[in-house]
């Protein structure tokens, strides 16, 4: 079974500039989470779906973030404009079904930097 | 707001050693609490996870020991080996079906076995 596919595995961009990071889920799971990991920390939950619908994106800063899923399937994850408190690693994680969150399958991560 | 404490942030076992993490939380609608591993470069993978309906998990030489009335958990690691070097999270979540909802992590514990 493949796992959850994250592109691209590293960026580097300037403040201000704009980014996107794309997520394939696992085959069938129609849940989706992005979830950031600043160094150090654990991750925190940005935004989840299900299937194409948001279900939780109350810790998503909305002025600069925004995030997609369409068709229930891929997800893009994007910043604009970036601020250095942005470097971190974005995760996306995907499940079966809802209420299977602690049961998700995690991506290897996108490393942004802010420079 | 830091809803689950993790400590120690870092621990250094010898091989074949008890390493022990633990972690105390504060919101008493957690009713999941799982364990994740996570390997440099790679993303968090569930190790075990435990219910608030039983005070000890054992998965091989892993083990979850849960203390509902003082909100605590621990991670028991026995025989620690080399391989076992990571950095560990635990997470609570909440939901009628095996927290179903967002995962909240701790700050994680770096691990590593020495020989």
């Amino acid at each position: 079974e493949a796992g959850v596919a994250q592109s691209p595995r590293y960026k580097i961009i300037e403040k201000r500039q704009s980014v996107a990071f794309w997520c394939n889920p696992i085959s069938g799971h129609a849940t989706l989470y992005w979830y950031q990991q600043i160094l150090g920390q654990g991750p925190k939950l940005l935004i989840q779906f299900q299937n194409n619908g948001v279900v939780d994106d109350s810790q998503l800063p909305k002025d600069r973030f925004s995030a997609e899923r369409l068709k229930g399937v891929d997800s893009t994850l994007k910043i604009q404009p970036a601020k250095l408190e942005d470097s971190a690693v974005y995760l996306c994680a995907s499940s079966s079904a809802r209420g299977s969150g602690a049961h998700a399958f995690f991506g290897q991560g996108t490393r942004l930097t802010v420079v | 707001q830091q809803q689950v404490k993790q400590s120690p942030q870092s621990l250094i076992v010898q091989k074949g050693g008890i390493s022990i993490i633990n972690c105390a939380y504060e919101n008493t609608a957690f009713d999941y609490f799982p364990w994740y591993q996570q390997f440099p470069g790679k993303g968090p993978a569930l190790l075990i996870a435990i219910r608030p309906d039983v005070s000890e998990k054992k998965e091989g030489r892993f083990t979850i020991s849960f203390n509902k009335s003082a909100k605590q958990f621990s991670l028991h690691i026995m025989d620690s080996q080399p391989g076992d070097s990571a950095t560990y999270f635990c997470a609570a979540s909440k939901g009628p079906n095996f927290g179903n909802e967002k995962l909240t992590f701790g700050t994680g514990t770096r691990l590593t076995i020495i020989p």
